[in-house]
């Protein structure tokens, strides 16, 4: 059974689109996470939800918005997609500290 | 806030030699420190960490690290590469950002390239 999984795995679209990047884990874990990783492989934290509450919101544009309808759920609207949201999307999930995140397999969006 | 640097973006090795990749990090508290492996097109597996216990870690496949507190270092080393460790490896501070809820904080990642 795959513990974080993604959907879609490939996401190409045009400029000005809205998409979604649906996360599920079963892992029974209460803390998930978006992370973006850009072209030269940075990674870097965007929102971190624990129990459904969003706790981490690290200056991501508000055209991203997160939506978690229960703990084993994340997922990551996009509004107005811009060239520059092309990237690799994780999802990740956590129990208590210290963490590990286990992370998904990843969504790579091509905005066009 | 959390930082990690990792020196060398890319390290090319011989199959059978020695792997190091170089991490250090700045922490006002004391740290978690992770490494992950990522495989190409893959997400990103958890290879160890360091949680305040020993402080030489070991992990999967033969690797591990060590956490030096007064050189701020947590080095990752294998003594034999096998080609299979051909991969991005990222050293991540964690950061408590209240509650139950930690941060990572990456390093720009480091690729391992393994020669026949």
């Amino acid at each position: 059974d795959t513990a974080v999984s993604q959907t879609p795995k490939y996401l190409v679209t045009q400029m000005g689109n809205d998409k979604s990047i649906k996360c599920e884990q079963n892992l029974g874990h209460d803390t998930m996470y978006w992370y973006k990783q850009d072209s030269k492989k940075f990674l870097k934290i965007m929102f971190s939800y624990n129990n459904k509450e969003l706790i981490i919101n690290e200056t991501v544009p508000n055209r991203f918005s997160p939506k978690s309808p229960d703990k084993a759920h994340l997922n990551l609207h996009i509004n107005s997609l811009e060239l520059g949201d092309s990237a690799v999307y994780f999802c990740a999930s956590s129990q208590e500290a210290p963490e590990t995140q286990y992370f998904g397999p990843g969504t790579r969006l091509l905005v066009l | 806030a959390q930082s990690v640097t990792q020196l060398g973006s890319h390290v090319s090795v011989s199959e059978g030699a020695l792997v190091l990749l170089r991490c250090n990090y700045s922490s006002s508290v004391p740290p978690y420190l992770f490494w992950y492996v990522q495989y190409p097109n893959q997400g990103l597996q958890l290879l160890l960490k360091y949680t305040s216990a020993a402080t030489l870690v070991k992990g999967i496949n033969g690797f591990e690290a060590e956490f030096k507190k007064s050189e701020t270092s947590f080095h990752l080393t294998k003594p034999s590469a096998h080609m299979s460790d051909a991969a991005e490896y990222f050293c991540a501070v964690s950061d408590h950002s209240g509650g139950s809820n930690y941060k990572l904080t990456f390093g720009k990642g480091t690729l391992l390239t393994v020669n026949p």
